[in-house]
């Protein structure tokens, strides 16, 4: 089955400051690869994907990159505020990464 | 309310007692998935459907758990002889099907918590 590997996991940033997290994947057969957010006692939502005919893909602050000859998709946020502090968690195919626990000081 | 509904939301039983948790999809949804989730950790793939098809479960489920969707419409979940190790949170998703550009993101219910004492 297709193995997702997210890294860190976890990430302390000053508010305004850039956060990245990447995911690597070993399966080139799906073409979809999207990016879950969950706040603490709430339920993960869907917050950007992209798929595989593109390199990139911006909404506002949060953009996500494919680089599908090297296996991964990373997350960028910019401009990140407190409300950005969650984690957020890769997934591809049926498959979830680990999580990064992103916390964004004042 | 259009999102995904579980219910309960909340479950404690004894260890060795049956429970069946329930999931209605979002209606134009055919694909409807179930996750497990502990704390600290990403969802852990259980089993999905697409329309009443079980399409895949995952190896790592032990055959104490069945989940059917008789109808493609809502499904249940049901762990039988449950243990300890059995508490966490359950997730069911729903997304729109495969076409020709691909899978499509989830969205999640509110989960159901079990808790086995």
């Amino acid at each position: 089955g297709e193995n997702v590997e997210q890294h860190p996991s976890t990430l302390s940033v000053q508010e305004g400051d850039s956060a990245v997290i990447k995911c690597t994947y070993s399966d080139s057969a799906s073409n979809y690869f999207p990016w879950y957010k969950q706040e603490l006692g709430k339920r993960p939502q869907l917050i950007i994907d992209i798929r595989s005919n593109v390199g990139e893909k911006k909404d506002q602050r949060i953009a996500v990159t494919l680089n599908k000859t090297a296996k991964h998709f990373s997350l960028h946020i910019t401009e990140t505020q407190p409300e950005d502090s969650a984690v957020y968690f890769c997934a591809k195919k049926l498959q979830f990464g680990a999580g990064t626990q992103v916390v964004v000081t004042p | 309310d259009t999102g995904v509904s579980q219910d309960p939301r909340h479950k404690i039983t004894k260890r060795g007692q049956n429970v069946t948790f329930r999931c209605d999809p979002i209606s134009e949804h055919n694909r409807l998935y179930w996750y497990r989730q502990t704390l600290g950790q990403g969802p852990e793939f259980l089993t999905y459907f697409q329309n009443e098809a079980q399409l895949e479960k995952s190896r790592l489920l032990s055959d104490r758990f069945s989940a059917e969707r008789p109808k493609g419409s809502f499904s249940t979940l049901e762990i039988q002889r449950t243990e300890q190790g059995d508490s966490a949170m359950y997730l069911c998703a729903s997304s729109l099907g495969l076409d020709g550009r691909g899978n499509y993101g989830y969205t999640f219910g509110s989960g159901t918590r079990l808790t086995v004492v």
